[in-house]
Order: C-alpha cells, then sequence, then structure tokens
C-alpha cells in the first residue's frame, strides 16, 4: 500500500500569511496527487487535482506542484475562509489520504 | 446539479451491521463508479472501497474485506455499503463519492462530489 505523509500536522498562521503543506509519498505516484480541503462538520471539498490543477472555483491563492513523491500545497495569502483542514491524496494505485494538516489561527 | 444524499444517522450495538444507502441525482449513476470513505472522530480520511454501478463489480480495501459490501439498486440511483460485525472502532462518518468530472474507467481518479456523511456509532 501506497502511505501519505503530510506536514506539519497543525500550522499556526495569520490572515495575509502565506502557508506550505507539504505531502510524501511512500513511492512514486507521478502527478496522481488531489488536495481536498475540510471544514468542521461538512465533507471533503476537492481543491486540487493532478497535483498543480485547480478545480473550478477555487481562488487563485491556491496553487499546488511536486512530481514522484514530494509535492506541496501553498496558501499565497490566507483569508479567513481558509482556516480548515488539508488532505492530499494519492490516486495512483487505489487511494490513500495523509493523515491531514489542521490549519488555525 | 450533481447531488448525493445519504441516509441519516445511525447507532448500532457491537456485532450488528450497518447499511448506509446514497442517493444520487444530477448525473448519469451508471457511469461513474462510488466510492465509500470514512472519518473517525477526529481523525483522518480512510478509502474503504469502490463500486461500479453499471456493472456491480466492486473492490475494497484489504482492511474491510470480508466485512464490507457495497451493492447498488440503478432503478433508483442509489448504492448502499453494508459493514458487519461491528466494533466501536467502526463508530465514524461515511461519506459517498463520486468521481463524474475526472472518472477514467481504466485507472484511478480523484473525487469531486460527496455526500454530506452518515454517523454511524457503535455502542453496547
Amino acid at each position: 500500500d501506497i502511505q501519505m505523509t503530510q506536514s506539519p500536522s497543525t500550522l499556526s498562521a495569520s490572515v495575509g500569511d502565506r502557508v506550505t503543506i507539504t505531502c510524501r509519498a511512500s513511492q512514486s505516484i507521478s502527478t496522481l496527487l488531489a488536495w481536498y480541503q475540510q471544514k468542521p462538520g461538512k465533507a471533503p471539498k476537492l481543491l486540487i487535482y493532478k497535483t498543480s490543477n485547480l478545480e473550478r472555483g477555487v481562488p487563485a491563492r491556491f496553487s499546488a506542484s511536486g512530481s514522484g513523491r514530494e509535492f506541496t500545497l501553498t496558501i499565497s495569502s490566507l483569508q479567513p475562509d481558509d482556516f480548515a483542514t488539508y488532505y492530499c491524496q494519492q490516486y495512483d494505485t487505489y487511494w490513500t489520504f495523509g493523515q491531514g494538516t489542521k490549519v488555525e489561527i | 446539479q450533481v447531488q448525493l444524499m445519504q441516509s441519516g444517522a445511525e447507532v448500532k450495538k457491537p456485532g450488528a451491521s450497518v447499511k448506509v444507502s446514497c442517493k444520487t441525482s444530477g448525473y448519469i449513476f451508471i457511469g461513474y463508479d462510488i466510492n465509500w470513505v470514512r472519518q473517525a472522530s477526529g481523525q483522518g480520511l480512510e478509502w474503504m472501497g469502490w463500486m461500479n454501478p453499471n456493472s456491480g463489480n466492486t473492490g475494497y480495501a484489504q482492511k474491510f474485506q470480508g466485512r464490507v459490501t457495497m451493492t447498488r439498486d440503478t432503478s433508483i440511483g442509489t448504492a448502499y455499503m453494508e459493514l458487519s460485525s461491528l466494533i466501536s472502532d467502526d463508530t465514524a462518518v461515511y461519506y459517498c463519492t463520486a468521481a463524474v468530472s475526472y472518472y477514467n474507467p481504466a485507472a484511478y481518479y480523484p473525487f469531486d462530489y460527496w455526500g454530506q456523511g452518515t454517523p454511524v456509532t457503535v455502542s453496547s
């Protein structure tokens, strides 16, 4: 099974900050990586697919990159609506999620 | 618009089974796989398995093989996930998902539509 490891587990930041979350795969997954945002009590929301492609309606302050085993999600200027938990997901071989990164104030 | 509407919260005793439904609308049900994902309280997301609503073919994560069954009723566009031999560690919110925009029948894909989640509590 492919394991996904995110860092950090928790990230404390302020409105306007630039934040970066890292996701590492236990083996190469090419570019078959997605990012989801989840708010308390809600289902996850797809933000980015195939490493760097923004889902419809996702603000341009979100960007992502990577390939192989290491990937990053960046929020260029954190907004109040962005405080949430973020998960990476590999879909190279079945599906596996990272453990999540909580972005808090 | 695409919608996945799940059944309501369940409370079960250890050893029992639970069956969660996922009623779809706004797209061709048999055209896209349904996946199930669960999330224990305060924990991360865990993929459970997939089902092709057209063929009925399924694939389950090794952890759940032998305990999970995914089925569908194509006449009403509804998918079901049944988990048996419940233990307290199965207490979680269970989500159905569909990959309508990015579905690839020859490979894997991200999940762009999610149900609202069904809380399942296992307690004696």
